[in-house]
């Protein structure tokens, strides 16, 4: 089945600092997305993207479509305390597909 | 607006015991999910409800696991009898349009199975 590969599985930054993370798939998807999932929490949509190459941002926050379609990054400019979570990465080919998720890239921000 | 409203947040039960979780999904929203999110990953689609009808359960174990949503809203999954494998969260999760990009999750029930 699909499955997707979020990378790295953890990082450890300091305050101010700019991330990086990705997401692979092992198939074509037209729509990716991003989540971040606090503590007790359910992940909450970031940001959507839903065409090859697009780059879309929130805020601190950029996300990239990549062009063959099996990928997808999330960039985080000048973190913050409050970035700390799990981000998730998701998928699917089709509209009324399920999206699958990804394992999750877990931000810790060193005091 | 109020979000999804899931109870209880936490349950710890023995195996071989029955456990309900139950969900409130935000007012209006048709379309209603659950989800499986076990320690490490990210959550896995167990069913999805359009108003009342089961529209997708092909990842729903249907020995011990049990999911209704009677009138359209509310909606309870069960697990009978649970097994240490069960030890997960999970999450429940509703949509105005019925597409999974625009489904907003509740904060889940952990459950401890000991």
């Amino acid at each position: 089945g699909q499955q997707l590969n979020q990378s790295p599985q953890s990082m450890f930054i300091q305050e101010g600092e700019d991330v990086s993370m990705n997401c692979t798939s092992s198939s074509i998807f037209n729509t990716w997305l991003w989540y971040k999932q606090d503590p007790g929490e359910g992940p909450v949509l970031l940001i959507a993207l839903y065409k090859a190459g697009e780059l879309t941002s929130n805020g601190r926050l950029t996300a990239q479509f990549g062009i063959t379609r099996k990928d997808s990054f999330l960039n985080i400019s000048a973190s913050i305390p409050s970035d700390v979570g799990i981000y998730f990465c998701a998928g699917r080919m089709n509209r009324d597909d399920k999206i699958i998720f990804g394992k999750g890239t877990r931000l810790h921000i060193l005091p | 607006e109020a979000g999804v409203v899931q109870s209880p947040r936490y349950k710890i039960i023995e195996k071989k015991q029955p456990v309900a979780f139950w969900c409130n999904p935000i007012s209006g929203h048709n379309t209603l999910y659950w989800y499986l999110q076990n320690l490490g990953q990210g959550p896995e689609l167990l069913i999805r409800y359009e108003n009342e009808e089961a529209v997708d359960d092909s990842q729903l174990p249907k020995d011990r696991f049990s999911a209704e949503r009677l009138k359209g809203v509310d909606s309870t999954l069960k697990i009978q009898p649970a097994e240490l494998g069960d030890s997960a969260v999970y999450l429940c999760a509703s949509s105005l349009t019925g597409y999974f990009d625009e489904q907003f999750f509740g904060p889940g029930t952990r459950l401890t199975v000991l």
